[in-house]
């Protein structure tokens, strides 16, 4: 079956340390996306990739860097520099289309916590 | 810019009582609308669409009506059951190429047997 995978399903790092989400898609979408979503806040977007070699920053980039090397593949760092990392992340995928009727398909998270 | 608000939760129901979940938006030009379902500790999940005016979408015993002239597309279902107790989520996708979503802030449905 087609899907998203994300791993790990939880993750604790030591503040000051760097990690990296992974996200893996199999259904040949060309976009790919970044969400954090904290409790009450809904979802916020980190960064978006419409193609390969190809990333943008979203509403909330500050601490975070991506790369799209591969059409399957767009992995999170959070970096030090993010101030409040401890999060649940939620990546996705897409079809890019002209009439943006697609839906986004979701990974099933990572919940990252740093103390 | 666009923008999705949705109703405040949580809402709790008693089994079997009928769901309203309000979701009006703001944007340009016609998008397609969607409601999405989280549960716990998972991703979000699709649940219906509709993509003009007019349309209806349902899955699942939940529907919901495009509706362009009070720019609403408010979620229902007739009997709610224990195991729809979840986050649903309103959105929005432009047309004309856009493809960054704009999300409502989620309304938690509690369902009490």
């Amino acid at each position: 079956d087609g899907g998203i995978t994300q791993s790990p399903k939880y993750l604790f790092r030591k503040e000051g340390q760097n990690v990296t989400l992974s996200c893996e898609q199999n259904l040949n979408h060309d976009a790919m996306y970044w969400y954090r979503q904290d409790p009450g806040q809904g979802l916020r977007l980190i960064y978006y990739s419409q193609i390969v070699n190809d990333f943008q920053k979203g509403d909330i980039a500050e601490g975070y860097s991506v790369s799209r090397e591969k059409k399957e593949s767009f992995p999170l760092t959070v970096t030090s520099a993010q101030k409040n990392p401890t999060a649940f992340y939620l990546c996705a995928s897409s079809i890019v289309g002209q009439t943006g009727s697609s839906p986004l398909h979701f990974g099933n998270g990572t919940r990252l916590t740093v103390t | 810019g666009d923008s999705v608000t949705q109703m405040e939760g949580p809402v709790t129901l008693s089994e079997e009582a009928f769901l309203t979940i309000n979701c009006t938006y703001t944007a340009t030009g016609y998008p397609s609308l969607f409601w999405y379902v989280q549960y716990p500790g998972e991703g979000l999940q699709l649940l219906l669409k509709a993509t003009k005016a007019d349309d209806k979408g349902s899955n699942k015993g939940f529907e919901a009506t495009y509706r362009k002239e009070t720019t609403s597309f408010h979620l229902e279902k007739g009997s709610v059951q224990v195991s729809d107790s979840a986050v649903y989520f309103c959105a929005l996708r432009g047309p004309g190429g856009s493809y960054i979503p704009t999300f409502g802030r989620g309304t938690s449905l509690i369902v009490h047997p």
